[in-house]
């Protein structure tokens, strides 16, 4: 897994609710990224971290927020005024010139 | 502003070799990438190539960089089906790492 771990693989949202998307990683790298992947799509950012306590809006923010209160760990939450949240999330980590992306988590609407 | 450019379909026989191309629009970029995904996965890094370099290889990978025409592609030696995915460009512009994606080229391979 390149050292990240996404959890849950599938999320439902309901309507009105937010939901929060894990993102866990284990060598000790300071950036780490959400991007979301529509159908078709490229990757579009969504926020990105450099260091504990800090972060920044990508290209497409409105609707989700973030927290880095743990290096090893930057959630991300999509909120009720993100009104199409359906989309593949993944998550990524930055060291040298790599980045390693998770696995992802499905998200869709009930 | 930036952005990165590849065809959206190729489709090769099993044993020929692939060649995937993209094209970006952004001289200050100091890596560009190639990613894989299969159905449902993430993306997996593949191989990427420092700006200030022509070529790269690594097994049946082959990365050409035209800095000039800004102009990178992929080459993957003797196809297989399992190499069938999707597969992206991407470039990376600062030390800040965030990265900038081509929509992708779905590769299919044909036995």
């Amino acid at each position: 897994d390149g050292g990240i771990t996404q959890s849950p693989k599938y999320l439902f949202r309901k309507e009105g609710q937010n939901v929060t998307l894990s993102c866990e990683q284990n060598l000790n790298h300071d950036a780490m990224y959400w991007y979301r992947q529509d159908p078709g799509q490229g990757l579009r950012l969504i926020y990105y971290s450099q260091i504990v306590n800090d972060f920044q809006k990508g290209d497409i923010a409105e609707g989700y927020s973030v927290s880095r209160e743990k290096k090893e760990s930057f959630p991300l939450t999509v909120t009720s005024a993100q009104k199409n949240p359906t989309a593949f999330y993944l998550c990524a980590q930055h060291g040298g010139p790599i980045t390693n992306f998770g696995d992802g988590t499905r998200l869709s609407i009930l | 502003g930036e952005d990165v450019e590849q065809s959206l379909f190729l489709s090769v026989r099993e044993g020929d070799s692939s060649v995937i191309n993209c094209t970006y629009t952004d001289s200050s970029s100091t890596y560009l990438y190639w990613y894989k995904q299969e159905p449902g996965a993430g993306l997996q890094l593949l191989t990427y190539i420092f700006s200030n370099m022509d070529m790269k290889q690594d097994q049946r990978l082959t990365v050409l960089l035209n800095k000039k025409d800004k102009h990178l592609s992929l080459r993957i030696a003797d196809t297989q089906t399992g190499d069938s995915a999707i597969y992206f460009c991407a470039e990376s512009t600062g030390s800040q790492g965030n990265l900038i994606f081509g929509k992708g080229t779905k590769l299919s391979v044909k036995p």
